[in-house]
């Protein structure tokens, strides 16, 4: 079964300096990844997915997502970061087993970007 | 608005009640899932619908949490006899597409359920 794990339960950065999240998986076949971002009092928004291409995938509000096979990895990056970027992220990896619909998300990552 | 919603938002019930979760997908969306999450955790995947067909309940803990979709619209999950460990939220997601998990969801708000 697929698994995904987020190592770090809190970041925190200075507004304006990189911003790294980071995931990593286990699946039995090919993955089929997601970020997705959590503000308070709202509903899970989706970030980026990779599923398959180029592994260095780009999504909404300036993030980036590089899926890296052989570190089973799927780290979240930023170049500059803002303080609105804070929140809680979640990592979810699918196996890429036809018919399976079993999504697993990592426990998440609270972001704090201090001005 | 055109997002998910859920209602209601905010559910105590005493243990042993049963509850009914709604959730209002996105028009013309076809994919529908539940899922639960605990407190400091993920969400965790319960159900999955394809307009009205439930294609995949294998993430439902027990028999007493049922989900239906009927007209492959709105879906309720009901949960009967409900346990303290039922406390959660639970959220809704649909997609547009009837891929599964490849497409990108969109959450409701969730409904965070205290059972006492």
């Amino acid at each position: 079964a697929q698994s995904v794990a987020q190592p770090e339960d809190q970041v925190n950065v200075a507004e304006g300096n990189p911003l790294t999240v980071k995931c990593t998986y286990s699946v039995s076949g090919n993955p089929y990844l997601f970020w997705y971002v959590q503000y308070p009092n709202r509903g899970l928004q989706f970030l980026l997915k990779y599923i398959t291409g180029d592994n260095l995938v780009k999504g909404s509000y300036g993030f980036e997502a590089e899926f890296n096979k052989s570190q089973t990895s799927f780290h979240l990056k930023k170049p500059s970061a803002l303080v609105s970027d804070s929140a809680l992220y979640f990592c979810a990896v699918r196996d890429g087993v036809l018919g399976d619909n079993d999504m697993r998300f990592g426990a998440g990552t609270r972001l704090t970007v201090k001005p | 608005g055109a997002g998910v919603s859920q209602s209601p938002r905010y559910k105590v019930a005493k243990r042993g009640q049963d509850v009914a979760l709604r959730c209002d997908p996105i028009s013309g969306h076809v994919s529908l899932f539940w899922y639960q999450q605990a407190l400091g955790q993920g969400p965790e995947f319960l159900t999955y619908f394809q307009n009205e067909a439930q294609l995949d309940k294998s993430g439902l803990p027990s028999d007493r949490f049922f989900a239906e979709r009927p007209e492959g619209s709105v879906s309720t999950l009901k949960i009967q006899r409900t346990q303290q460990e039922d406390s959660a939220v639970y959220l809704c997601a649909s997609s547009f597409g009837g891929g599964g998990f490849i497409n990108e969801q969109f959450f409701g708000p969730g409904t965070r359920l205290t059972v006492l």
